[in-house]
């Protein structure tokens, strides 16, 4: 099985403080891609990543920051965190094949931030 | 752009109840459909997909069809269990080569003994 994982379940950081979020996949998959999940909103896409090094924003990357310097590994910055930034965050992974599309996500446990 | 419309929650029902929630999509192409569901504290896992017209996805007794002439992909259960109480997403990826994930606004399920 695929397993995803996530550094931290439960954040709490204060107002201005540079954060890091990690992920690391074990299954050799090609693209990453980190989410927010808030209350009535679902789920919105921060940044994804289909290779080493290679970064695309997503929906809403302003505030946030990625990095990806192995396969299995994708970091989530947020360089100044603000209170805004309180939310549940999700690393998923997927392979990339002849019809990726076909390729469902595999997500982690989430990590809950709290920026106060 | 693309998009997922699914019904609004929370949905409560009665063990050994039919469950039905509903899920349209807006696409160019013929994008891939999912349903995920999400257990308290924990992340999404694959329920189930389907990646073309009339294709029926199901597991674990959930079933879902891809319907083109109605961009529908709802999810059903012939009788839910309290185990089923969870949240449920419905997610379409883009074919345009983006490798991007379109997913819905979530249904909370609650099932009562």
């Amino acid at each position: 099985d695929v397993k995803v994982t996530q550094s931290s379940r439960y954040l709490v950081k204060r107002t201005g403080e540079k954060v890091f979020l990690e992920c690391v996949q074990d299954m050799d998959h090609e693209n990453m891609f980190w989410y927010r999940q808030d209350p009535g909103l679902g789920l919105r896409l921060i940044y994804f990543s289909y290779d080493v090094k290679m970064k695309e924003k997503g929906d809403i990357p302003e505030g946030y920051s990625v990095s990806r310097e192995k396969k299995e590994r994708f970091s989530l910055i947020l360089e100044s965190a603000s209170t805004n930034q309180t939310s549940m965050y999700l690393c998923a992974s997927s392979s990339r094949g002849v019809s990726s599309y076909n390729s469902p996500l595999h997500f982690g446990n989430g990590t809950r931030l709290t920026v106060t | 752009g693309d998009s997922v419309t699914q019904m609004e929650g929370p949905v409560t029902l009665s063990e050994e109840a039919f469950l039905t929630i509903n899920c349209t999509y807006t696409a160019t192409g013929y994008p891939s459909l999912f349903w995920y569901v999400q257990y308290p504290g924990e992340g999404l896992q694959l329920l189930l997909k389907a990646t073309k017209a009339d294709d029926k996805g199901s597991n674990k007794g959930f079933e879902a069809t891809y319907r083109k002439e109605t961009t529908s992909f709802h999810l059903e259960k012939g009788s839910v269990q309290v185990s089923d109480s969870a949240v449920y997403f419905c997610a379409l990826s883009e074919t345009s080569g983006t490798y991007k994930y379109i997913f819905g606004t979530g249904t909370r399920l609650k099932v009562l003994a």
